[in-house]
């Protein structure tokens, strides 16, 4: 099982709706990051989090970090065609920069 | 500032043949790392260098090999290729390594038939 699970694999939303995106990870979180990807292309980073309770935005994404839970959440506002791809979350488990990565989350947007 | 380059961005081998793929950082960034990208693995960590030591290791067999050289650039050698090492192969630097956010660059998508 991985290490750090996803939710949901895809999505498929309207312009202007609202999504959530979770990452659980089995093991302590010394650090979570969100990325964004194109397909086929390398990750864009948006976001750090590093203390439990943490909440930090870019534009309209939103992401928190609940360290109690083991799980990270991002979140969009009125999504556009743009905020399209792949969005996966990365952390160190193990306190030693090793990093893992989640299986992704496929976001399609539809105008 | 340009960002990272990787090259080639696209390679065809035969199973059996080594390739070289090669990464050059953001000016200033001594950390580089690798990863394997496959459809059924996802994004996995293959090892990290740093003021050309390698620092970290991820569970790859010896036939992944890295190197760093002086001026922070990076080569992964993969050697003697099988039908599963096809995957794209992406690098990320950051200023220090450890927790920090990393730059990633657009991948050399390997292909071994």
């Amino acid at each position: 099982s991985q290490e750090l699970e996803q939710s949901p694999q895809s999505l498929i939303v309207q312009e202007g709706k609202n999504l959530t995106i979770n990452c659980t990870s089995s093991k302590t979180l010394y650090g979570l990051y969100w990325y964004k990807q194109k397909y086929g292309e390398g990750l864009i980073f948006l976001m750090m989090l590093q203390k439990g309770g943490e909440e930090k935005s870019h534009e309209k994404i939103t992401a928190k970090l609940d360290e109690k839970k083991q799980q990270s959440s991002l979140h969009i506002t009125a999504s556009q065609p743009s905020h399209a791809g792949i969005y996966l979350c990365g952390a160190d488990t193990s306190g030693t920069y090793k990093y893992i990565f989640g299986t992704g989350t496929r976001l399609k947007v539809l105008a | 500032k340009a960002g990272v380059t990787q090259t080639p961005r696209y390679l065809i081998k035969t199973r059996g043949q080594q390739v070289t793929l090669s990464c050059s950082p953001i000016s200033g960034h001594r950390s580089v790392s690798w990863y394997q990208q496959t459809p059924g693995q996802g994004l996995q960590f293959l090892f990290e260098y740093f003021s050309e030591t390698q620092r970290n290791k991820g569970n790859f067999p010896g036939r992944f090999s890295g190197r760093q050289f002086s001026n922070s650039r990076s080569e992964m050698n993969v050697s003697t290729l099988e039908l599963g090492d096809s995957a794209l192969y992406l690098c990320a630097s950051s200023l220090k390594g450890g927790a920090g956010e990393q730059y990633f660059g657009p991948g050399t998508r390997l292909t071994v038939t």
